[in-house]
């Protein structure tokens, strides 16, 4: 157990549709990160979060939007959902950086499939 | 942006025979970290070994261990005596000041 919780685990809806995925970090992580996995490919970076504040944006989409709330949780909001949408979504943390808590590792949630019919 | 390159879709052993991985990476810092990760079936996550780019001795885990060599930018990972459990998915990841980028992966088969 990584102590990343992600949910919801599976989640199915049609194109067009709106839907927020939601992962609580480690205890003391700071940093939260957001991942898109397609069918057999690898992990393309969204977002990330440190400590509520966007720290870096990789290749997401306008119509995706990501928040990290005070008490460190994260929401990934994907809206006018597309077939090409389906996907492996990982949320990921990290201790804060330069602390002796952080070991450079990403720790990876169990990820939120989502399927759009 | 730093880019990770895994040259090998695919790569397949024999059960109890050795195999390496290659990962090469773009980047003008000198101090990173590198990772690999495992991803069975089951899509979880999973940390093989990690290697922090000031230390120049390679990482050892148990059967997995490294080659780092850094002014190539080469990042290669060794499994010994491969098991049936190691037939996975493997991500090369480069990571500085929190930033976490992958390669593309590098399927896994393991013969019985």
């Amino acid at each position: 157990d990584s102590g990343v919780t992600q949910t919801p685990k599976h989640l199915i809806t049609a194109t067009g549709q709106r839907v927020t995925l939601r992962c609580s970090p480690r205890s003391g992580d700071l940093s939260v990160y957001w991942y898109q996995q397609s069918l057999d490919q690898g992990l393309q970076f969204l977002i990330q979060y440190y400590n509520g504040e966007e720290r870096a944006k990789g290749n997401i989409l306008e119509r995706f939007s990501a928040q990290q709330f005070p008490d460190l949780h994260s929401e990934l909001n994907l809206s006018s959902l597309e077939l090409g949408d389906s996907a492996l979504y990982f949320c990921a943390s990290s201790g804060p950086t330069g602390g002796h808590t952080n070991t450079g590792e990403l720790f990876f949630g169990e990820g939120s499939r989502l399927t759009v019919l | 942006a730093q880019t990770v390159t895994q040259s090998q879709p695919e790569m397949s052993v024999q059960e109890a025979e050795t195999v390496t991985l290659s990962c090469t990476y773009d980047t003008s810092e000198s101090d990173y970290y590198l990772f690999w990760y495992k991803q069975p079936p089951s899509r979880q996550m999973i940390l093989v070994i990690r290697q922090e780019a000031y230390k120049q001795q390679n990482a050892t885990e148990n059967r997995f261990s490294v080659n780092f060599q850094k002014a190539a930018k080469s990042f290669s990972l060794k499994i010994s005596d491969s098991q049936l459990g190691d037939a996975a998915m493997y991500f090369c990841a480069y990571m500085r000041n929190n930033d976490m980028r992958f390669g593309a992966g590098t399927r896994l088969t393991v013969k019985p």
